[in-house]
C-alpha cells in the first residue's frame, strides 16, 4: 500500500491560482473515479474539499476544483486567500483488498 | 448536526493493548460505513481500517492487519478499534471518520477531533 505522491510544498500569492498533483497507479487513481481531497489546518481535523475527482461538497468554495488524467489527480485553488494556507491530502479508493490510500500531503503557503 | 467523539487514547507500553471508541450522533449510524484514519506526529494521514454499516465487512491496512480489530455496535451508535501488540510506530492521533455515502469509498464527509495514542516505555 504505497502512498500517493504529492509535492511536499507549493506556494502562491493572494489572488493567484495553484495546482497540487497527486500521482498514483493504475490500481488506485487510474482505476477509480473515487479521488478525494482534504484540507487540514494545524491542530484540526481534516475537511473534505473535493470528492469523486471533481465534486464539491455543499459549503466548499467554488475556488476549489479537481480533475484527473490517467494516474494523476489534481486540485486547483483559484483566487488564493490567506485562509487557504493549510496542508492538503489526496486520497483514492484502491479496490476491495487494499481499500484506501492517502497521499503524503502538500503544505500550501500563501505568500 | 453530525458529531463524532473519539475516546480511549493514552500512553501504553510496546506490546500492550488499547481500545478506542467513537460515539456518533446526528445521522443514521447503521446506514454508513465508518473508518479509522491515523496521523503520526508531524506526518501525513494514513487510512487504518474500515467497516461496513452492518459490520459484516471489515478492511485493514497491511500495517495493522492481524493486530487491530474494527467493530461497531449499531445499538449504541459507537465505533471501536481494538489495538493489540502495539508498536512505537502506532503512535498517532486516531480519527474516526464517516463515509459520505452508504457504500464505503474512502470518502469522508465528517471527522472526529481525534484521540492521541502514544506507544512508549
Amino acid at each position: 500500500q504505497s502512498a500517493l505522491t504529492q509535492p511536499a510544498s507549493v506556494s502562491g500569492s493572494p489572488g493567484q491560482s495553484i495546482t497540487i498533483s497527486c500521482t498514483g497507479t493504475s490500481s488506485d487513481v487510474g482505476s477509480y473515479n473515487l479521488v478525494s481531497w482534504y484540507q487540514q489546518h494545524p491542530g484540526k481535523a481534516p475537511k473534505l474539499m473535493i470528492y469523486e475527482v471533481s465534486k464539491r461538497p455543499s459549503g466548499v468554495s467554488n475556488r476549489f476544483s479537481g480533475s484527473k488524467s490517467g494516474n494523476t489527480a489534481s486540485l486547483t485553488i483559484s483566487g488564493l486567500q490567506a485562509e487557504d494556507e493549510a496542508d492538503y491530502y489526496c486520497c483514492s479508493y484502491a479496490g476491495s483488498s487494499t481499500f484506501g490510500v492517502f497521499g503524503g500531503g502538500t503544505k500550501l503557503t500563501v505568500l | 448536526e453530525v458529531q463524532l467523539v473519539e475516546s480511549g487514547g493514552g500512553l501504553v507500553q510496546p506490546g500492550g493493548s488499547l481500545r478506542l471508541s467513537c460515539a456518533a450522533s446526528g445521522f443514521t449510524f447503521s446506514s454508513y460505513a465508518m473508518s479509522w484514519v491515523r496521523q503520526a506526529p508531524g506526518k501525513g494521514l494514513e487510512w487504518v481500517s474500515a467497516i461496513s454499516g452492518s459490520g459484516g465487512s471489515t478492511y485493514y491496512a497491511d500495517s495493522v492487519k492481524g493486530r487491530f480489530t474494527i467493530s461497531r455496535d449499531n445499538s449504541k451508535n459507537t465505533l471501536y478499534l481494538q489495538m493489540n501488540s502495539l508498536r512505537a510506530e502506532d503512535t498517532a492521533v486516531y480519527y474516526c471518520a464517516k463515509e459520505k455515502d452508504i457504500v464505503a469509498t474512502i470518502t469522508f464527509d465528517y471527522w472526529g477531533q481525534g484521540t492521541l495514542v502514544t506507544v512508549s516505555s
